[in-house]
């Protein structure tokens, strides 16, 4: 019973290509995030969604596109990839206090990402 | 913009040391949360403040909100070799829906 799932784990492809990354999580929690973790172990905020809208976007190449089709979801497609991109993606989901939550965020497994 | 610093970026320490990391805020925040982050694994929350000045303690581990709310602190108390891993402090924003991440410190301990 995983709580936020990711897919895939690892991800290993050639420059140029699109790929997409898909998260799910079964917490019933209204937002959810893509955080990308480069090797040094920062933890970078990408994107935020809160019920299916937008509500954090940071400075991100217009090559990386999330798309929540419910709340549940929340998917990261990428395109034409460079090498820069190779690092782990996280999904994160969290029950925010305007809805009465603690903000806590859970985290999903990651997904290892390598750019050839 | 907010930022949320994060000192030592790395500690190596000896099986039985103690260990601080501490956050610095450049803005007052709404609470701070602590993740763990196991060597190939994801963040886990580890517990959040909320109060100023708040303290708790989980076992061995130590956290503290500053009077400000603007620092905190994580305390362990005679390493063990399972407390390795990336501690992360994150700052929520007052008013905001933003949580920051401090850029984590990397916790090494020799047995």
């Amino acid at each position: 019973d995983t709580a936020v799932s990711q897919t895939p784990k690892y991800l290993v492809t050639q420059m140029g290509n699109d790929k997409s990354i898909k998260c799910e999580q079964n917490l019933g929690h209204d937002t959810m995030y893509w955080y990308k973790q480069d090797s040094k172990k920062f933890l970078k905020i990408m994107f935020s969604y809160n019920n299916k809208e937008l509500i954090i976007n940071e400075t991100v190449p217009n090559r990386f596109s999330p798309k929540s089709p419910d709340k549940a979801h929340l998917n990261l497609h990428i395109n034409s990839l460079e090498l820069g991109d190779s690092a782990v993606y996280f999904c994160a989901s969290s029950q925010d206090w305007s809805s009465g939550g603690a903000g806590t965020q859970y985290f999903g497994p990651g997904t290892r990402l390598l750019v050839l | 913009g907010q930022q949320v610093m994060q000192i030592p970026q790395y500690q190596h320490v000896q099986e039985g040391e103690d260990f601080t990391t501490y956050c610095n805020s450049s803005t007052t925040l709404s609470n701070i949360q602590w993740y763990k982050q196991r060597p190939g694994g994801h963040p886990v929350f580890l517990i959040q403040l909320v109060k100023s000045g708040e303290v708790k303690k989980q076992k061995r581990l130590t956290f503290q909100f500053g009077e400000a709310k603007k620092n905190s602190s994580l305390h362990i108390t005679a390493t063990q070799t399972t407390d390795v891993g990336t501690y992360f402090c994150a700052g929520r924003t007052t008013g905001g829906f933003k949580t920051i991440f401090g850029a984590g410190t990397r916790l090494f301990v020799k047995a």
